[in-house]
Parts: structure tokens; sequence; C-alpha cells
């Protein structure tokens, strides 16, 4: 049974980095391919970016100078950096796991969210 | 264009069908997958590859692709189907795309 687990801080001030891990359960994680997606208060979800089983990373281009993915496999998570945070950026974060048929990409687990909260 | 595009909302009576569209140039060579989300819950995938069920996802869900369209398909809804589904696929750089969502109520 594949499980995805949030964790970090749930207010983070202005300007300041946003930290979260995802620690997965039932699988290897270096076996797989790895996602941020996150929602914003009442709106849709929106893509932040990957983390492939070979390392390499894809990352939303609305996004992509202010974020980071990482993999740490001794601890069975992946991570998700945000620098310079605004208002804008409050949303519940998901992890979850991606799938790769051929060309085409699907999320098969999440976790079960967690809201960050950008405030001074 | 690297967008997809819904509904904003949808209804259909309690039995009926219903069809849930999503628009995008990347549907012409790339397949969509449809996401239901509950209120307070994560999105659960329910039709993926174009038209495949993971397990546990019930057989009135199907999903169906024209062109630059993609379809998912309720064949007698129920109380239970109610819930936001976003649509999800991929451009041409491997970024992944998410449609606006589709609020879908059952009468």
């Amino acid at each position: 049974q594949v499980q995805l687990q949030e964790s970090g801080p749930g207010l983070v001030k202005p300007s300041e980095t946003l930290s979260l891990s995802c620690t997965v359960s039932g699988v290897p994680i270096s076996s797989y391919s790895w996602s941020w997606i996150r929602q914003p208060p009442g709106k849709g979800l929106e893509y932040i970016g990957n983390i492939f089983y070979s390392g390499s990373t894809n990352y939303s281009p609305s996004l992509k100078s202010r974020v980071t993915i990482s993999v740490d496999t001794s601890k069975n998570q992946f991570s998700l950096r945000l620098s310079s945070v605004t208002a804008a950026d409050t949303a519940v974060y998901y992890c979850a796991r991606v799938i790769l048929t051929g060309y085409n990409r699907h999320f098969d687990y999440w976790g079960q969210g967690t809201l960050v909260t950008v405030s001074s | 264009s690297s967008e997809l595009t819904q509904d904003p909302a949808v209804s259909v009576a309690l039995g009926q069908t219903v069809r849930i569209t999503c628009q995008g140039d990347s549907l012409r060579n790339y397949y969509a997958n449809w996401y239901q989300q509950k209120p307070g819950q994560a999105p659960v995938l329910v039709i993926y590859d174009k038209n495949a069920r993971p397990s546990g996802i019930p057989d009135r869900f199907s999903g169906s692709n024209s062109v630059n369209t993609a379809s998912l398909t309720i064949t007698g809804a129920q109380a239970e189907d109610e819930g936001d589904y976003y649509c999800n696929s991929r451009d041409s750089s491997g970024n992944l795309l998410f449609g606006g969502g589709t609020k879908l109520t059952v009468l």
C-alpha cells in the first residue's frame, strides 16, 4: 500500500522560503517519479514540478526560478523548496506519485495535502 | 497553447449520463487523465491514459478523446459522484497541465 504524507511549517513569512517534505511508504522512492502540486483556497490544481527516478527534474515555467525539488533516498522522502514567497503562494500543497506510460504521465497516489499560509 | 479548458459547472439528474469535457492543443498528442476531488480531500484518479480505470473505480466512469477534446462520461450518475473533476495532461516540453476544474452537481 503506497502512502504519502506531507510535512512542514503551516505558516511562512513573505519573502522567506517555503520548505516541505513528503514521506513515502510502501515503495522505494528511487523506483518512481514524484511531484508537487498545489491548490490555492477555492481554486484549481496547479502543477509545481517533478523529480524523475533518474534524478532529473521538471518545473512549471511560472515557478521555475523559485523552485527546487530533491530526493533523500535514505529517508524515502522528497522535498520542495519555494523561495521568495508571497501571499499568492498560500495554498494546500500536495505530493503525488507520477506514473510514466510512454509519453504520458498521471498521478496515481496523493498525499492528504498540507495548508501553507504566507503571512507576516 | 499549453492550456486545458473545462466548463466551470455541469449538473446531471440522478441516474442519468453526464459528459465533462476538456479542451486543449496538447490533447492532440497526449492522453488526458481525470481526477475527482471532494471538499477537503485530495484528488483521486478516476481515468488515466484516455480510458483506463484504476482498481476500485466503478465502470460507470469512462474516458474518450477526439482531436483536441477529451471527455469523461459518467453513465448512471450517483449522488456520491458529486464533486470537482480535473483533467490533466502534458505539453511537448514535459510540463504537466491541469484544467480549471468542473463542479459536478447531481440533482
